[in-house]
């Protein structure tokens, strides 16, 4: 069935560091692509998301492309900061007769040092 | 404010005692999701709903009920707990089902002794 590889944590970096996170996917079809961030005692947000190969989601300094080619969706950040920590997890949209959901990654833990 | 609210945050209970966990949104929002997280498992889905009396099966539905009597609110109902139904549970939102963003509520944990 589909789902979603990303790299295990915990990850940690010093802050203005450079951060990638890797996501790559399995699926039948054309799935849409989200990353979400789980920051302490709090329930997921929606960061970014891609409907489309090629398509480029942005925000808050965050990017990541949704490459066909490679079946990946890499989650990257220029300078991150400790405001950053938080777990993220990269997900697929699944759409047929079985169910109507996103499947997760297990997650990853950022850990932003001053 | 547009959320999603769950309640009890924390619950600790025994075997066998049946609970309820409540979710409500305020967004008018037709499709709601039910899951858990465990980890290194991730989040899994329990159960969902496309509208109101339409609920379906997700990937780990055993040991649940839901109901969706009301558009507003999705209760997670455990008949009879057991240990390994111990997680943290998520309720989520979307406008419809053609709407890929989620709305996640603020998580309950529950420990089941």
């Amino acid at each position: 069935g589909d789902s979603v590889t990303q790299m295990e944590g915990p990850v940690t970096l010093s802050e203005e560091a450079f951060l990638t996170i890797n996501c790559t996917y399995t699926a039948t079809g054309y799935p849409s692509l989200f990353w979400y961030v789980q920051y302490p005692g709090e329930g997921l947000q929606l960061l970014l998301k891609a409907t489309k190969a090629d398509d480029k989601g942005s925000n808050k300094g965050f990017e990541a492309t949704y490459r066909k080619e490679t079946t990946s969706f890499h989650l990257e950040k220029g300078s991150v900061q400790v405001s950053d920590s938080a777990v993220y997890f990269c997900a697929l949209s699944r759409n047929s007769n079985s169910g109507y959901a996103l499947n997760f990654g297990k997650g990853t833990s950022l850990l932003v040092t001053p | 404010e547009a959320q999603v609210t769950q309640n009890p945050r924390y619950l600790i209970t025994v075997t066998g005692k049946k609970l309820t966990v409540t979710c409500s949104q305020n967004m008018n929002h037709e499709y709601m999701s039910w899951y858990r997280q465990d980890p290194g498992l991730g989040l899994r889905q329990i159960y969902y709903s496309m509208n109101v009396e339409v609920t379906d099966k997700g990937d780990v539905p055993e040991g649940y009920k839901v109901s969706r009597k009301e558009k507003r609110n999705f209760p997670l109902i455990l008949e009879s707990p057991s240990p390994n139904q111990t997680s943290l549970y998520f309720c989520a939102s979307s406008l419809d089902r053609d709407s890929y963003e989620q709305y996640f509520g603020p998580g309950t944990r529950l420990t089941v002794t």
